[in-house]
């Protein structure tokens, strides 16, 4: 079936450090969307991409869409406590739902 | 607005119990959707509603039935539950699933499920 990966599965940082986090496809994705859930919390919508080798900024956070539409990464630039959580990527592929990938839990040690 | 909210919040089952879960969205949304997340699992796609009256399956059906009689409710019921469905399930709504903007999805806050 359609998968969407994600990693790393766990990211331990010092506050101030940078934060990375992959999204990766099989196939061809129409768009990706971003979602962050905070500890005993519900995924909030962060951002949209839809156009191939997108960027968009965010304060400190970059989101960026591949040239293939394949794979898409989230920077968080000097993290910051308030950073924390889980953060999930999720596609769309050529059917109409979103298929979440399986998230990236990041920890900020202050 | 109260977005979207689901009842109830924490539910202990029995094997073999049934119940239902119930989620309401107050920002006219056409799609509804229901979601379990296991650890390591991230969020997995249950069963969605594309509109008042409709249902579809997602990637895990099996066990779940859902109904969307109103166009601000999405019910799913566990007719016998079973071990496997200890989740925390999530509903969420959208605008639209196109490409274009308005389909974000807005979760509710969640229901902790265990079966023992």
């Amino acid at each position: 079936g359609q998968q969407v990966m994600q990693i790393p599965q766990y990211q331990h940082v010092q506050e101030g450090e940078d934060f990375t986090t992959y999204c990766n496809s099989s196939t061809t994705l129409s768009n990706i969307q971003w979602y962050k859930q905070r500890p005993g919390g519900h995924p909030v919508f962060l951002i949209q991409l839809v156009k191939s080798g997108e960027v968009k900024k965010q304060k400190r956070l970059t989101f960026q869409f591949g040239e293939a539409k394949k794979n898409s990464s989230l920077h968080i630039t000097a993290t910051q406590t308030t950073d924390v959580g889980t953060y999930f990527c999720a596609g769309k592929h050529d059917t109409d739902k979103l298929i979440f990938g399986t998230g990236t839990r990041l920890q900020v040690f202050p | 607005n109260a977005g979207v909210t689901q009842t109830p919040k924490f539910r202990v089952l029995k094997t073999g119990q049934s119940m239902t879960l119930l989620c309401a969205q107050d920002m006219n949304h056409e799609y509804m959707y229901w979601y379990r997340q296991d650890p390591g699992m991230g969020l997995r796609l249950i069963h969605y509603s594309v509109g008042e009256g409709t249902t579809a399956k997602g990637e895990v059906p099996d066990g779940y039935n859902v109904s969307r009689l109103k166009k601000q409710n999405f019910l799913l019921g566990l007719e016998s539950a079973a071990p496997s469905q200890t989740s925390v399930y999530f509903c969420a709504s959208s605008y639209s699933m196109g490409l274009a903007g308005e389909n974000e999805q807005f979760f509710g806050p969640g229901t902790r499920l265990t079966v023992l």
